[in-house]
């Protein structure tokens, strides 16, 4: 079974700077996709970003963008220019690019934002 | 678009009784939907697959029995807790896969429903 980890129960940042949340998992699969969500407070969860496994490129979306290490099996996630509004708690996911679609979350990473 | 809504969204039931927890796909079409449990301050936990028109495919540890799941629409999963308990009281989430085959995204997005908090007392 995959496992994935997140060894920072929680993080703090200040407003408009930068921070990196970390996410290590174990595979034996080749095929497969990663993901960061978010869950604010109101409990929705909202796909932050998303890689798959065969991109050697780093997914970026705005302000967040991922360092990807297959070969470490290691999928971090920046937040640049942090904002009051990206406090929240971070899920990163596995999802197997063989068998079934669903998504197996690390324990999660609560974001503190400070003024 | 890709909205997907749970109905309730809180629900508070006596032990004992059974309650119902909808999930609907609201703009596209789902074969396949998904039941997480999430305990306070906890990640989720996959408690079972949901496949249109055939049997739920159960994680390792949950009941069956207890937590009846039927799929009968492209549109539409139900999770029913049976002879709740106190213990069962907990945050549910939904989540279901677009196939793609109506809104042209790609399939292996998963939409999240708002969630269900279930308290029994």
């Amino acid at each position: 079974a995959q496992t994935v980890t997140q060894s920072q129960p929680e993080m703090s940042v200040q407003e408009a700077e930068t921070v990196t949340l970390s996410c290590t998992y174990d595979t034996s699969e080749s095929d497969y996709y990663l993901f960061w969500y978010k869950q604010p407070p109101s409990r929705q969860m909202i796909l932050v970003i998303r890689q798959e496994a065969y991109k050697q490129q780093n997914a970026t979306e705005n302000r967040f963008s991922v360092n990807f290490q297959k070969a470490a099996k290691s999928f971090s996630l920046k937040i640049s220019d942090s904002q009051l509004g990206d406090a929240a708690m971070y899920f990163c996911a596995y999802r197997s690019g063989n068998s079934g679609y669903a998504l197996n979350f690390g324990k999660g990473t609560s974001l503190l934002v400070t003024p | 678009g890709a909205v997907v809504s749970q109905h309730p969204s809180r629900v508070i039931c006596k032990s004992g009784t059974s309650v119902k927890i909808e999930c609907r796909s609201l703009d596209f079409q789902a074969t396949t939907m998904f039941w997480y449990r999430q305990f306070p301050k906890k990640s989720l936990m996959l408690m079972a697959t949901s496949n249109e028109g055939s049997k739920a495919t159960y994680e390792q540890g949950v009941e069956k029995d207890k937590f009846l799941i039927n799929h009968a629409s492209l549109t539409l999963s139900t999770l029913t807790v049976t002879s709740a308990h106190p213990e069962d009281s907990s945050f549910y989430i939904c989540s279901a896969r677009d196939h793609g085959g109506t809104s042209g995204r790609a399939s292996y997005e998963q939409y999240f429903g708002p969630g269900t908090r279930l308290t029994v007392t």
